[in-house]
C-alpha cells in the first residue's frame, strides 16, 4: 500500500522548534519530488516546501524561509521538516506530498502543529 | 510569486448537474496547473494534473482544460461524493502556489 505518515507535530511555544518526520511505503520514495504543504483548520491550502530526488535542490515558501529547512533520508525512505523561530501564524495542519505525475498524488494524513505560549 | 483566483467562492448546484469551476492565474504558467479536491478530515486528493490529464482512478466525469493563465475543471453530472472544496495549483514558478479553494455545495 502507498502510504505517507506524518509525525512529530505537537504544541510548542513561540520562538521555539519542532522536527517533522513523514514516512514513505509502497513507492520507490527516493525517484519522487516531495513537498510539504500546510493548511490552517477551515482554511486553504499554502505549498511550503519542495525537495528534488536526491535532496540537493530545495525551494520555500518566502514566509518560511531562512527558518524552515526540508531534508529527505533516501535510504529510510523519511523526508524531514526542521522548524525554528516558530511563530503563531505557523500553526496548521501540515502534509508531506509526494509526485510520481505532474502533480502531488500521494498525501499523508497530515500532523498538527501548535504555536503558542 | 504567481497569485492564483479561483471562481466563484461558492457553487451551489444539484446532483445531475454540470459543475464549472475556474482558477486565473496573475501570469502564464502554460499548462503546469493542477486540481485537487479535498472533503472535511482529508488530505487532497489529485484529480488533473498538467491542466488536462486525469490523475489514476479519477472517474472519467472530471475534465480541465485551459493554458497559459485560464483554466477550468468540469464536473459532469455531479454525483453525491462530489460536494467538497477543489483547489487548483501551479507548478510553473517557484514558489508553487495554490488558489484559495472552491466550495461546492448542494
Amino acid at each position: 500500500e502507498v502510504q505517507l505518515v506524518e509525525s512529530g507535530g505537537g504544541l510548542v511555544q513561540p520562538g521555539g522548534s519542532l522536527r517533522l518526520s513523514c514516512a514513505a511505503s509502497g513507492f520507490a520514495f527516493g525517484n519522487q519530488w516531495m513537498h510539504w504543504v500546510r493548511q490552517v483548520p477551515g482554511k486553504g491550502l499554502v505549498w511550503v516546501s519542495h525537495i528534488d530526488t536526491d535532496g540537493r535542490t530545495t525551494h520555500y515558501a518566502d514566509s518560511v524561509k531562512g527558518r524552515f529547512t526540508i531534508s529527505r533520508d533516501n535510504v529510510k525512505d523519511t523526508l524531514f521538516l526542521q522548524m525554528n523561530s516558530l511563530t503563531a501564524e505557523d500553526t496548521a495542519v501540515y502534509y508531506c506530498a509526494g509526485d510520481t505525475v505532474g502533480g502531488s498524488d500521494i498525501w499523508g494524513q497530515g500532523t498538527m502543529v501548535t504555536v503558542s505560549s | 510569486e504567481v497569485v492564483l483566483t479561483q471562481s466563484p467562492a461558492t457553487l451551489s448546484l444539484s446532483p445531475g448537474e454540470r459543475a464549472t469551476l475556474a482558477c486565473r492565474a496573475s501570469q502564464s504558467v502554460r499548462t503546469s496547473l493542477a486540481w485537487y479536491q479535498q472533503k472535511p478530515g482529508q488530505p487532497p486528493c489529485l484529480l488533473i494534473y498538467d491542466a488536462s490529464k486525469r490523475a489514476t482512478g479519477i472517474p472519467a466525469r472530471f475534465s480541465g482544460s485551459g493554458s497559459g493563465t485560464d483554466f477550468t475543471l468540469t464536473i459532469t453530472s455531479l454525483e453525491p461524493e462530489d460536494f467538497a472544496v477543489y483547489f487548483c495549483q501551479q507548478r510553473y514558478n517557484w514558489p508553487y502556489t495554490f488558489g484559495q479553494g472552491i466550495k461546492l455545495e448542494i
